[in-house]
C-alpha cells in the first residue's frame, strides 16, 4: 500500500541548512509534495517534484529527488526563526484525483 | 486573498449533536478536496469532487459523514451523531484540472472539530 514516512523532529541553529528527509513506497507516484504548517494553521504548499525530476531548487528550498531508493528531501538554506513549523511530504499517485498520501510530520525547532 | 476559504474555524459541540462545515475552493478550480488531520498526524484524505461529482470516498468516510458540492463550487461536509473520535481538523483543498496548474493543490486553514 501507499505510506510516506519521516523523521520527528529535526532541530537547527539560525542560519544554518535544513535538511528534512521523507521515504515513500508508492513507486507509481507522478508528485511530491512539502508542505509548511504553523501552530492551528492550515497547509501552505511550498514546493512540488515531478518524479522524472532529480533536483528541484525555488529560492531557499532545494528538493532532491531518488527515484530509485524512494527518497525526498528538502534543504532549506539559511534558516530562519520563522521557518519553524511542522514541514510534511506528501505523493501523489498516477491516479487522475490528485489524492495526496501525507507523512506524519517533521516539526521544524530554529534555535536563535 | 481568494484562496480557499473555510467556515467556520472553529466548532464546539456535544457528542450526539450534527455539525457542517463549508469549504469555498479557489474560483477557478473544479476539483475540491477534505481530509482530517488529528493531532500529530498528516492529514488524511476523505473524499473528492470534479465539478459536482463526488468521485472518490475513503473508507474513513462512515456513513455519518456525507460531502456535498451541489452546483460545483462550494462544499458542505456533514458528520451526523458526532462521537469524541471525530474531534479533528477537518481541511478542504481545491485545483484546477489544467495539466500545469492541477499539479498544485492549495489547503484552505482548515475547521477544528472538538466533540465534548
Amino acid at each position: 500500500g501507499e505510506d510516506v514516512e519521516q523523521s520527528l523532529f529535526l532541530s537547527v541553529r539560525e542560519g544554518d541548512s535544513s535538511v528534512i528527509n521523507c521515504t515513500y513506497t508508492d513507486s507509481s507516484s507522478t508528485y511530491l509534495y512539502w508542505y509548511k504548517q504553523e501552530p492551528g494553521a492550515g497547509l501552505q504548499l511550498l514546493t512540488y517534484i515531478f518524479s522524472n525530476m532529480d533536483m528541484k531548487q525555488d529560492q531557499r528550498l532545494t528538493v532532491l529527488l531518488n527515484k530509485k531508493d524512494k527518497h525526498l528531501s528538502l534543504r532549506i538554506a539559511d534558516t530562519q526563526t520563522g521557518d519553524s513549523a511542522i514541514y510534511f511530504c506528501a505523493e501523489r499517485g498516477s491516479g487522475n484525483t490528485g489524492k495526496l498520501i501525507f507523512g506524519q510530520g517533521t516539526t521544524l525547532q530554529v534555535k536563535p | 486573498d481568494t484562496g480557499v476559504s473555510q467556515d467556520p474555524r472553529h466548532k464546539i459541540t456535544k457528542r450526539g449533536q450534527n455539525v457542517t462545515f463549508r469549504c469555498d475552493p479557489i474560483s477557478e478550480h473544479n476539483r475540491l478536496y477534505w481530509y482530517r488531520q488529528t493531532l500529530g498526524q498528516g492529514p488524511e484524505f476523505l473524499t473528492y469532487f470534479q465539478n459536482e461529482a463526488q468521485l472518490e470516498k475513503s473508507r474513513l468516510l462512515s456513513d455519518r459523514f456525507s460531502a456535498e458540492r451541489p452546483k460545483g463550487s462550494f462544499s458542505t461536509l456533514e458528520i451526523q451523531r458526532t462521537e469524541q473520535g471525530d474531534s479533528a481538523m477537518y481541511l478542504c483543498a481545491s485545483s484546477s484540472r489544467g495539466l500545469v496548474s492541477g499539479n498544485t493543490i492549495y489547503f484552505g486553514e482548515g475547521s477544528w472539530l472538538t466533540v465534548v
